[in-house]
């Protein structure tokens, strides 16, 4: 089983360019998740889908967009990126109340 | 709003110490506090979790306790060792959100040979 994957790993983008984050799981979870990590700020929610077919903002919801594709698969999408974007982007899954597991990260920066 | 605060931010110890991390939680309806552990480049891994039903929990060098009255809970590793270097984020269940969790800042911990 590979978990929880994510793609790209890394991406340069400028201001304004649109871009999605991919994110797919095989362990046949509910919840879905995609968090944002700063320097000294832990991890923050951006959204969150509880179940396939629903989504809903976390605590920093502004500038993103998300689908749930299927049940495997969550993307994280950027309309016009910002460089208060620039973050490190991880997707996790986990059945509720339970161990979330992450993906590798995406290592995102806008210029 | 929720939060959770995390404390201290860094921590250094030698090698074979004990390190303890504190966290602390805003709404006392949550019921589940997990402890993920983060190396340098790497995802974030649980380590230990406890629900609120317990008090204290323990695996090998790891324990954690839970103060539910106080609202706090904290992460013990014993017997520390040089691989146990990283940082460590708290995290306590959001009520009536099927799961979500709210994360402390962070503490990175610092084992010295």
């Amino acid at each position: 089983n590979a978990g929880v994957t994510q793609t790209p790993k890394f991406q340069v983008l400028k201001t304004g360019q649109s871009m999605t984050l991919q994110c797919a799981q095989d362990m046949n979870h509910n919840s879905m998740y995609w968090y944002r990590q700063d320097p000294g700020m832990g991890l923050r929610l951006i959204y969150y889908s509880a179940s396939e077919g629903t989504t809903d903002k976390g605590e920093v919801p502004n500038g993103y967009n998300v689908s749930r594709l299927n049940k495997r698969e969550f993307s994280l999408r950027l309309e016009s990126a910002a460089p208060s974007q620039t973050s490190v982007y991880f997707c996790a899954s986990s059945e509720y109340y339970g161990e979330q597991y992450f993906g590798p990260g995406t290592r995102l920066t806008v210029t | 709003g929720e939060n959770v605060e995390q404390h201290p931010s860094t921590l250094s110890v030698q090698e074979g110490d004990s390190a303890v991390i504190k966290c602390t939680y805003s709404d006392s309806a949550s019921n589940y506090f997990p402890w993920y552990k983060q190396e340098l480049g790497k995802r974030p891994q649980l380590i230990i979790d406890i629900r609120s039903n317990v008090g204290e929990k323990k695996d090998q060098r790891i324990a954690v306790t839970l103060n539910k009255t106080a609202k706090h809970f904290s992460l013990h590793i014993t017997e520390t060792q040089p691989e146990d270097s990283a940082v460590y984020f708290c995290a306590a269940s959001r009520v009536g959100s099927q799961g979500n969790l709210i994360f402390g800042k962070g503490t990175k911990l610092s084992v010295k040979p």
